[in-house]
């Protein structure tokens, strides 16, 4: 069963640092994805990145990045130089093919804040 | 913006009722979820459909029945609402692992209050 580990239920961070998100993952599928999605107090759910498992270099989107350790199940995210906009609720997620069923499981999610 | 509408956007009703929520694409995708979001528990997974009529149960289907009778179209019933399934409630849409684009578009979610 694929399941979605986010231990962090909350975090904060000082407005132009670095903050680090947690997940881990476990999955049997030898062909996945893992994304982080936003969803900030308006309740939009926003793609921030996604990894393909089969893909060693760690997924970059402006100053989102991750730490994808196969090996581990592990996919932190990483927010440089953090903005008053980058507080909302992050949830990782995982995606494999199983039995053509693509199932799509998320974590707990962590409540991000930013301090001015 | 991917094209899904959830329908109604708020919703309250009363225990033991029958509710229906509706999911519309526009994309042509072919796999569509419901979600619950509740406090403390993240995005939880209803059913999902990966095609017309083929449906199957997510980690929290009791209570819930779907049906997927056109690619555009999936409906979530709540068969005699009950209190704990107050929450809200998110319908999704992806194309599979293998597709360029494969992660997933989400609806704006359907608030559910059960008095």
């Amino acid at each position: 069963a694929q399941t979605v580990t986010q231990s962090q239920p909350e975090m904060s961070v000082q407005e132009a640092e670095t903050v680090t998100l947690s997940c881990t993952y476990d999955t049997s599928e030898s062909d996945y994805y893992l994304f982080w999605y936003k969803q900030p107090p308006s309740r939009q759910m926003i793609l921030v990145i996604r990894q393909e498992a089969y893909k060693q270099q760690n997924a970059t989107e402006n100053r989102f990045s991750v730490n994808f350790q196969k090996a581990a199940k592990s996919f932190s995210l990483k927010i440089s130089d953090s903005q008053l906009g980058d507080a909302a609720m992050y949830f990782c997620a995982s995606k494999g093919e199983m039995n053509r069923d693509d199932k799509i499981i998320f974590g707990k999610g962590t409540r991000l804040h930013i301090l001015p | 913006d991917a094209g899904i509408t959830q329908s109604p956007r708020h919703k309250v009703t009363e225990t033991g009722t029958p509710v229906t929520l509706r999911c519309h694409q526009t994309e042509n995708h072919r796999y569509m979820y419901w979600y619950r979001q509740d406090p403390g528990h993240g995005l939880r997974l209803i059913h999902y459909s990966y095609g017309v009529k083929d449906t199957d149960k997510g980690e929290v289907s009791d209570g819930y029945s779907v049906s997927r009778s056109k690619t555009e179209d999936f409906l979530l019933t709540l068969e005699s609402a009950t209190s704990s399934q107050t929450s809200v409630y998110f319908c999704a849409i992806s194309e599979s692992v293998r597709a360029e684009n494969t992660e997933a578009f989400f609806g704006q979610g359907t608030r559910l209050t059960v008095v």
